[in-house]
């Protein structure tokens, strides 16, 4: 058990760029979610999947924002033309859904700077 | 609406002293709930969780909670504090999917510092 990596950990763009984020979960775990974090909040839920299904997207995740777990293993979240309101960590978590409830692990995030 | 509430924002207390942190959701089904530490520039680290049960749940590094229904509450305690236990602290719902979890809602987080 590697537990959840997230690459890279810090990215600075200008606005307008796209950039894109990796999240490795915990292998055999079939649920990835996607959270964003702003200085002084807790997270904030984007999306989940379940394999390779994306289950739920919330309603913060607007049109710029894609995300892509093709096989049921990695996962990704790419940003169109970034604006500094992005500017944020982006947190990966993983967990095994058994029909139960579990706990989600998560990886150290992605500190992303607009400039 | 789902929501959680971490009433205080930064606490400070002195090394060896006791700590209570407060949580109080929101939510129309029966919670899963949790309590994360996030040490500057890292991640969450799950301290303890509650499904089902016993209502006082104990956790790593010596933390306990205890779930109140009528009070829809969660807080957080520690006997004596450590100064490495200097992090922010997130409360956390769980939505409940009839037995499965989705998403986690998180309040907004307290700060502890620790005073030598």
């Amino acid at each position: 058990d590697t537990g959840v990596s997230q690459n890279p950990r810090h990215k600075i763009t200008k606005r307008g760029q796209n950039v894109t984020f990796r999240c490795d979960p915990i292998s055999e775990h079939n649920r990835l979610y996607w959270y964003r974090q702003t200085l002084g909040q807790g997270p904030e839920f984007l999306t989940y999947f379940q394999n390779e299904a994306q289950l739920e997207k919330s309603r913060l995740l607007s049109d710029r924002f894609s995300a892509e777990r093709p096989k049921g293993s990695f996962s990704t979240l790419e940003i169109q033309r970034t604006e500094q309101g992005d500017s944020a960590m982006y947190l990966c978590a993983s967990s095994l859904e058994i029909g139960a409830p579990r706990e989600q692990f998560f990886g150290p995030g992605t500190r992303l700077t607009v400039l | 609406a789902q929501s959680v509430t971490q009433p205080d924002i930064h606490i400070t207390v002195s090394e060896g002293a006791s700590l209570e942190l407060r949580c109080n959701y929101s939510y129309g089904a029966t919670p899963y709930l949790f309590w994360y530490v996030q040490s500057p520039g890292q991640g969450l680290q799950l301290l303890l969780k509650y499904f089902s049960g016993d209502t006082l749940v104990q956790g790593i590094k010596g933390f306990e909670a205890e779930f109140k229904r009528s009070q829809s509450s969660f807080n957080l305690r520690k006997p004596s504090v450590h100064w490495s236990d200097a992090a922010e602290y997130f409360c956390a719902v769980g939505r409940n999917y009839g037995g499965s979890q989705g998403n986690l809602i998180f309040g907004k987080g307290t700060k502890l510092s620790v005073k030598p």
